[in-house]
């Protein structure tokens, strides 16, 4: 199947510095990644839409000029936490859109921890 | 919002017993995925299921789906210690690349 994978897996970073994580669709070409965030004992909420050459788009509540989202290439997408604060350490997964006989799936990262001191 | 809910939110059933949990959605569906989380970890697909499909199995795993009733159902069979995680739901709209909708989840213990 196809695999995604994000780096770094964990994080720890001073409050104030910028952090980026990287989401690659390894075998297969993403079009479309996705950006989720997961609070602790919380389920998954996207943040944003990151498409191939364009501006991400957003989900309402989420700051994009914190979050700032690069999807440079079809199989390379990054998210910066720019001057991270402790309420901002969060899990952070991402996942990539395939195209499949009889519709699209999506094949998540294994998440990136962060932690903000 | 677009979230999906599932009941119930916390399940604990001894080794050997069937877990049933159910997922609800409010919009029309391309496809339902359920997936699993082990604490603290990423998320391990499960089985996608269609729209256009009522019921899918894998090994001990079988996924209902009622799109008349928006809803689904999730049953894992002879359950084991190792099954112990959260369980959630993900919806993926009509059209295109959509987005995945995950439900809230459901955290199942099965004690050995």
């Amino acid at each position: 199947g196809a695999v995604v994978s994000q780096h770094p897996s964990r994080v720890i970073c001073k409050s104030g510095t910028s952090v980026k994580i990287e989401c690659r669709s390894l075998d297969f070409q993403a079009t479309t990644m996705f950006w989720y965030r997961q609070f602790p004992k919380q389920s998954l909420m996207l943040m944003a839409t990151s498409n191939e050459g364009s501006k991400a788009t957003y989900e309402q509540g989420v700051e994009k000029d914190k979050f700032l989202i690069n999807h440079a290439s079809l199989t390379l997408s990054t998210l910066t936490v720019t001057s991270a604060h402790p309420e901002d350490s969060s899990f952070y997964i991402c996942s990539a859109g395939i195209a499949l006989a009889g519709g699209e799936e999506q094949f998540f990262g294994p998440g990136t921890r962060l932690t903000v001191l | 919002s677009q979230q999906g809910e599932e009941d119930p939110q916390a399940l604990s059933i001894q080794e050997g017993e069937n877990a049933t949990m159910n997922c609800s959605y409010k919009t029309s569906i391309n496809n339902l995925q359920w997936y699993r989380q082990n604490s603290g970890r990423g998320l391990v697909h499960l089985i996608l299921i269609r729209s256009n499909e009522r019921e899918k199995h894998s090994g001990r795993l079988r996924v209902t789906l009622d799109t008349s009733k928006k809803s689904s159902s999730l049953l894992i069979t002879a359950s084991r210690a190792a099954d112990t995680a959260s369980y959630f739901c993900a919806t993926q709209r009509k059209g295109g690349y959509q987005k995945v909708t995950f439900g809230t989840g459901t955290k199942l213990q099965v004690i050995p």
